[in-house]
């Protein structure tokens, strides 16, 4: 059975502390892997898709890697506005399913 | 508008009641989605269109009634709905390519309390 576990659940920050989430999967054929960003009360925002392990992928202060077993959300110097709840999702189909996680929440503090 | 636009954005609604989520999409792709979101749980996917035919219905409950009418808009009529039922439903919509992955673009949502 596809399976995607995030960790942590929950993550605190000082602003400007760096640190990385991660993204573990279990599945029979990965054909994507996504990151979105989630805020309160809203829709999930796309970040990222990585397709194959060694593949990176950057966006301000975001960085997201993949290996064959995990994914990692790196976040550098962080700010207050990157509070969030991170999203990693897999697809391993032609049916357009995804697969999310749990989901990290990320709060930065100035 | 643009994106992924769904109404209303709040809605609370007795068990007897009957009510319709909408979505609408405005990129032009051919593929959209529900989602169900409850607290402290994973984004559950409900229904799957694709080219406005179901392609995927994930065990979902017949209180929930799914309808596609054409690519670019697809509705989710809820009739004696209980109050675990209560959650943040989200539409989504993607281009599906021959073979390709293809990413999903989420609307806002709409938060639903069944009383």
């Amino acid at each position: 059975e596809d399976q995607v576990t995030q960790s942590p659940e929950a993550l605190r920050l000082q602003e400007g502390e760096s640190s990385s989430l991660n993204c573990s999967y279990t599945v029979s054929g990965l054909r994507g892997l996504f990151w979105y960003r989630q805020d309160p009360g809203k829709g999930p925002e796309f970040l990222f898709t990585l397709y194959s392990a060694g593949e990176e992928k950057e966006k301000e202060r975001l960085k997201a890697t993949l290996t064959k077993k995990e994914s990692f959300l790196h976040i550098t110097a962080p700010k207050p506005e990157d509070s969030a709840t991170y999203l990693c999702a897999v697809n391993s189909g032609n049916t357009g399913k995804l697969i999310f996680g749990q989901g990290t929440t990320l709060q930065v503090k100035p | 508008e643009t994106g992924v636009t769904q109404t209303p954005r709040h809605l609370v609604m007795g068990m007897t009641n009957k009510k319709s989520l909408k979505c609408e999409q405005h990129l032009g792709h051919n593929a959209m989605y529900w989602y169900k979101q409850s607290a402290k749980k994973p984004l559950e996917l409900m229904f799957v269109y694709n080219f406005k035919e179901q392609t995927e219905n994930n065990s979902v409950p017949s209180r929930f009634s799914p309808e596609c009418p054409n690519s670019s808009h697809l509705f989710l009529h809820l009739h004696t709905l209980q109050p675990e039922d209560s959650a943040l439903y989200l539409c989504a919509s993607s281009q599906r390519g021959s073979g390709g992955v293809d990413t999903q673009y989420f609307g806002p949502g709409t938060r639903l309390t069944v009383l």
